[in-house]
């Protein structure tokens, strides 16, 4: 069974510029979850997704960061502009169902210059 | 909110020997779940080991065991015969049985397993 997978795994931009980051959540998987881990602290949830739906996204800052997962299968999270407190590792995870164990991405480790 | 502390930063263990790893949350809750990942260099969350909160006995996988203290909101991962592959980043994590039942995660523990 293939995992989690997440593109790029690294990315590097200037403050102000735009990026969009790519998860393909094992298949079959209902929930999809985005996290930021910044350097030192433990993932912080950004984003969670049923299907196609959102059900919390409390800790996105909205202003500067979108997420969409069409068709209920892949998403994408995309932060614009970038400010160089968003530099972190962003974690994608899915699991069969809301509840049940979240199986990890590889991430894709943002540097804001 | 709900706040899982992880006092250790970073701790280490010869190879073969234990090593026990801390963790206290703090929650109103009492349906609940606890869990321990590992995060090797490769950045990859993998599921060491979960707990119920509604469950009295600890869970073991292993070598890995749990010391489930819920009146002590308490959640301590133990190692035995710690191998040099164990190297890697440890994070406690709390979920509410509810709601979206999002992860909390700590902050980690560091551990070096050393030949």
């Amino acid at each position: 069974e293939a995992g989690v997978a997440q593109s790029p795994r690294y990315k590097i931009i200037e403050k102000r510029q735009s990026v969009a980051f790519w998860c393909n959540p094992i298949s079959g998987h209902a929930t999809l979850y985005w996290y930021q881990q910044i350097l030192g602290q433990g993932p912080k949830l950004l984003i969670q997704f049923q299907n196609n739906g959102v059900v919390d996204d409390s800790q996105l800052p909205k202003d500067r960061f979108s997420a969409e997962r069409l068709k209920g299968v892949d998403s994408t999270l995309k932060i614009q502009p970038a400010k160089l407190e968003d530099s972190a590792v962003y974690l994608c995870a899915s699991s069969l169902a809301q509840g049940l164990e979240q199986y990890f991405g590889p991430g894709t480790r943002l540097t804001v210059t | 909110a709900q706040t899982v502390t992880q006092s250790q930063p970073e701790m280490s263990v010869q190879e073969a020997e234990t090593v026990t790893l801390s963790c206290t949350y703090d929650t109103s809750e009492s349906d609940y779940y606890l869990f321990w990942y590992k995060q090797p260099p490769s950045r990859q969350m993998i599921l060491v080991i979960r707990q119920e909160a509604y469950k009295q006995q600890n869970a073991t996988e292993n070598r890995f065991s749990v010391n489930f203290q819920k009146a002590a909101k308490s959640f301590s991962l133990k190692i035995s015969d710690s191998q040099l592959g164990d190297a890697a980043m440890y994070f406690c994590a709390y979920r509410f049985q509810g709601g979206s039942e999002k992860l909390v995660f700590g902050k980690g523990t560091k551990l070096t397993v050393n030949p």
